[in-house]
């Protein structure tokens, strides 16, 4: 079975800072994808950025990059030069092609002015 | 545009009652889901629906049952709502290269 974690439930960061959001798994597999979600107060589920496992390239999206490390079973998510529109619930996801997405229990990212 | 639609966002509803939850998607994407989000923003997985194949999360209580009229809509359904089945109701659906699109969830109140 393939476990998310989140360690991090809360976490503040001042504006245009950088902050690291942290993200372990656990799987067997060895084809798959890593997703970081953003949830701000209106629901919706936004993705930030995606990486594939098969490629050792670091995913970045703007002001959002990851630090994939595949043997530690690591991906965290850095953001950079934080914004007051950043401030969300950010969800770290596991998934396997053709299969349904596992979650972490997520991270509350406050951005202070 | 909508990719992935749900019907309706709110649904406020007594004890007792049946309700159904409408999801679309125009992705064309092979396979659907229903995700519940708790009262702690904890996201689970529900039911995963392809063409082919119907896998239910065993934890789920057989009150709550997928219906796919063809590949782009799997709605929801709920039988004898209970309290506890308050929460916020999310569909999915993803292709086969591991994208993942979602709808804007249903809050679901029962009262």
């Amino acid at each position: 079975a393939q476990t998310v974690t989140q360690s991090q439930p809360e976490m503040s960061v001042q504006e245009a800072e950088t902050v690291t959001l942290s993200c372990t798994y656990d799987t067997s597999e060895n084809n798959y994808y890593l997703f970081w979600y953003k949830q701000p107060p209106s629901r919706q589920m936004i993705l930030v950025i995606r990486q594939e496992a098969y490629k050792q390239q670091n995913a970045t999206e703007n002001r959002f990059s990851v630090n994939f490390q595949k043997a530690a079973k690591s991906f965290s998510l850095k953001i950079s030069d934080s914004q007051l529109g950043d401030t969300a619930m950010y969800f770290c996801a596991f998934g396997v092609s053709g299969n349904d997405m596992r979650f972490g229990a997520g991270t509350r990212l406050t951005v202070k002015p | 545009d909508t990719a992935v639609s749900q019907t309706p966002k709110y649904l406020v509803t007594q004890m007792g009652n049946d309700k159904s939850i409408k999801c679309e998607q125009n992705l064309g994407h092979d396979t659907m889901y229903w995700y519940k989000q708790d009262s702690k923003k904890f996201l689970k997985i529900m039911f995963s629906y392809n063409n082919k194949e119907l896998i239910i999360n065993e934890t789920v209580p057989n009150r709550f049952s997928p219906k796919s009229p063809d590949k782009a809509h799997l709605n929801l359904h709920i039988n004898s709502l209970e309290l506890g089945d308050s929460a916020v109701y999310f569909c999915a659906s993803s292709h086969r290269q591991g994208g993942y699109t979602f709808g804007s969830g249903t809050r679901l109140t029962v009262v």
